[in-house]
């Protein structure tokens, strides 16, 4: 069965550092992009950026650039989304997508990671 | 910014015919995808590439594509059907993707 599985629910402090995952399985990897999307509490789904996991290439929404760093382990099938600096503003559900290299539907999804921040 | 416009809300009855439509300047040049999602679940590919519907999907749903809108077709409605709808596509030089911001379908 071809899955994503991320990583569970942070609960974190603004100015803290996160990193979450999301694996992959029952497909091959590095054939498929991996794209993050946020969906903040109540609202439609953003477009954060993609990774190429053969590659590690990445290009991001000129709306998240600087702010997170999609990286990816291609050893371990496993793409990551991270912040060096957390805001309140960053508080959403996070999924990844498997993401075809021609035609880039997003036919695979994780279930989400949902991010919490709050002092 | 690159934008794909989506009607906020539209609703039918059970049985009839729902349209939501989807407009940006780069529709001619690129692919169209709609997703459903329903309220606390992931999103689900219910059409790519403007008009086709990947397995497991039902028939009643189609889409189409006329110059700057693409259009997403629910035909015969069911209760089932109610949820958010989005579509997503890319800019012109196709390097970044972009959601509509979202339908949301009422069965009535």
């Amino acid at each position: 069965e071809v899955q994503l599985v991320q990583s569970g629910a942070e609960v974190k402090k603004p100015g803290e550092s996160l990193r979450i995952s999301c694996k992959g399985s029952g497909y091959s990897f590095t054939s498929y992009w991996i794209s993050w999307v946020r969906q903040m509490p109540g609202k439609g789904l953003e477009w954060m950026g993609r990774i190429d996991p053969s590659d590690s290439y990445t290009n991001y929404s000129p709306s998240f650039q600087g702010h997170v760093t999609i990286s990816a382990d291609k050893s371990i099938s496993t793409a990551y989304l991270q912040w060096s600096s957390l805001k309140a503003s960053d508080t959403a559900m996070y999924y990844c997508a498997r993401q075809g290299l021609e035609t880039t539907d997003m036919d695979v999804w994780g279930k989400g990671t949902t991010v919490t921040v709050s002092s | 910014s690159y934008e794909l416009t989506q009607p906020p809300s539209v609703s039918v009855s059970p049985g009839q015919t729902a349209r939501i439509t989807c407009s940006g300047d780069a529709l001619p040049k690129q692919y169209a995808y709609w997703y459903q999602q329903k309220p606390g679940q992931a999103p689900v590919l219910v059409i790519y590439k403007d008009s086709e519907r990947p397995s497991g999907i039902p028939e009643r749903f189609s889409g189409s594509s006329s110059g700057t809108t693409v259009t997403l077709t629910i035909s015969g409605v069911q209760a089932e059907d109610e949820a958010d709808y989005y579509c997503q596509s890319a800019d012109s030089s196709g390097t970044y993707e972009v959601f509509g911001g979202g339908t949301k379908l009422t069965v009535l």
